[in-house]
């Protein structure tokens, strides 16, 4: 079934661990990106990627990197994980055509402690 | 800024009408999206509009204004499972999407 996967699908953390979030998309979509989401806040872009190889800032990137080394995979690295990176994440990727609409992964539940 | 303006929460009956409205100010406009998600899951797909008007699709429709900056998502014969959030977003002048907080949308029996 074509769509997108994200791992884990939870996690806790201590605070001050580095942690990778995994994507992986299978309809060969060109644009890929990172949200997280917070309670009465809207979805928050933190990273993007329009082409395997580049890779952009979103609205909130401090604290978050990412590669584009392929166009199926799109990890997200915290490097030292803060209780303030508390939310849930999704990934989603998009065609770039004219509507260009994204589709979301299943997101990945994480706690820092 | 960039804001993007839904009501928090709304509560209608089942087998009813309800309106979501949303307005945005932005810089550049290239398409308004809505999205629904359901408690736990993440965002689907439900519409897009980039001209002025109606567009339907089954139970739920969507309106545009772009000279108001409005929107609206209209969900007709309400059923329980459409007991979800309704999120708005418009992509820029950017191809960046800027999102709404989300309208929490509670069917009663």
């Amino acid at each position: 079934i074509a769509g997108i996967t994200q791992a884990p699908t939870s996690q806790i953390l201590a605070a001050g661990r580095r942690m990778t979030l995994r994507c992986t998309q299978d309809m060969r979509h060109n644009a890929m990106y990172w949200y997280r989401q917070d309670l009465g806040l809207g979805l928050r872009l933190i990273h993007y990627s329009n082409t395997a190889g580049t890779t952009g800032k979103g609205e909130v990137p401090d604290g978050y990197s990412v590669s584009r080394a392929n166009t199926d995979d799109f990890p997200l690295t915290l490097a030292s994980a803060v209780p303030s990176q508390t939310s849930v994440y999704f990934c989603a990727s998009s065609d770039r055509d004219n509507t260009d609409t994204q589709y979301f992964g299943p997101g990945t539940r994480l706690t820092v402690l | 800024g960039q804001n993007i303006d839904q009501p928090t929460e709304m509560t209608a009956t089942e087998g009813a009408i309800v309106q979501i409205n949303c307005t945005y100010q932005t810089s550049g406009f290239n398409g308004l999206f809505w999205y629904q998600q359901h408690a736990g899951e993440a965002p689907t797909f439900l519409s897009y509009n980039v001209l002025d008007g109606l567009e339907e699709k089954g139970r739920f429709s969507s309106f545009l204004s772009r000279s108001k900056g409005y929107s609206y998502l209209l969900l007709k014969e309400l059923q329980m499972k459409d007991s979800a959030s309704y999120l708005c977003a418009v992509l820029d002048s950017n191809y960046q999407l800027i999102w709404g907080a989300g309208t929490k949308l509670i069917i009663k029996p």
